[in-house]
């Protein structure tokens, strides 16, 4: 069975203080690797796609990688305003899309 | 312009009402989604349209019944639901053309339903 596993389930950082989210995945022909944000009552506000081991995608102070069992989400001196809970979702090869627990994170100032 | 609007943003129905979800997009996108999401867990897949055909129907009950009536319209319509069917319902559309699970999706901000 397809899965999607997310860890920390929280995690809490001071502002300025650099970590990594991992998701560990395990799919039937994977079509693509996605990371959201959502933050509380919104919609998840995507972030990247990633299709093959060795693929990195940046943005601001976040950056994804990808290998063939697990993708890391790097964020660099993070912000309060990074602040949410960030989800990671595969696509298989039955077009069901899968998605992670989500980690929720919080930046202390 | 990545933009999906959903209406209404609150809705409060009794179990015997019969209402409706909306959600629209003009990102020229073939494939779109409904989600059902309760407080703290992720998103959970219900309905697939892609080339505005039922593609994925994830053994939703049948209180729940999707309609496509064009490329760029997706509505929900709700009847005799529970109270455990309170959530957050997320419409969302990815590109067109190839699978539809190898592509992004764009999320409207949801329908905050509350079932009484």
């Amino acid at each position: 069975e397809d899965q999607v596993t997310q860890s920390p389930e929280a995690l809490r950082l001071q502002e300025g203080e650099s970590s990594s989210l991992n998701c560990s995945y395990t799919v039937s022909g994977l079509r693509g690797l996605f990371w959201y944000r959502q933050d509380p009552g919104k919609g998840p506000e995507f972030l990247f796609t990633l299709y093959s081991a060795g693929e990195e995608k940046e943005k601001e102070r976040l950056k994804a990688t990808l290998t063939k069992k697990e993708s890391f989400l790097h964020i660099t001196a993070p912000k309060p305003e990074d602040s949410a809970t960030y989800l990671c979702a595969v696509g298989n090869r039955d077009d069901k899309i899968i998605f992670g627990k989500g980690t929720r994170l919080h930046i202390l100032p | 312009d990545t933009e999906v609007t959903q209406t209404p943003k609150h809705l409060v129905m009794g179990m015997t009402n019969k209402k409706s979800l909306k959600c629209e997009q003009h990102m020229g996108h073939r494939a779109m989604y409904w989600y059902k999401q309760k407080a703290k867990k992720p998103p959970e897949l219900m309905f697939v349209y892609s080339y505005e055909k039922l593609s994925i129907n994830e053994s939703v009950p049948s209180r729940f019944s999707p309609e496509c009536p064009n490329s760029s319209l997706l509505n929900l319509h709700l009847h005799a639901l529970q109270p455990e069917d309170s959530a957050l319902y997320l419409c969302a559309s990815s590109q067109p053309g190839g699978r539809a699970s190898s592509y992004e999706q764009y999320f409207g901000p949801g329908t905050r339903l509350t079932v009484t």
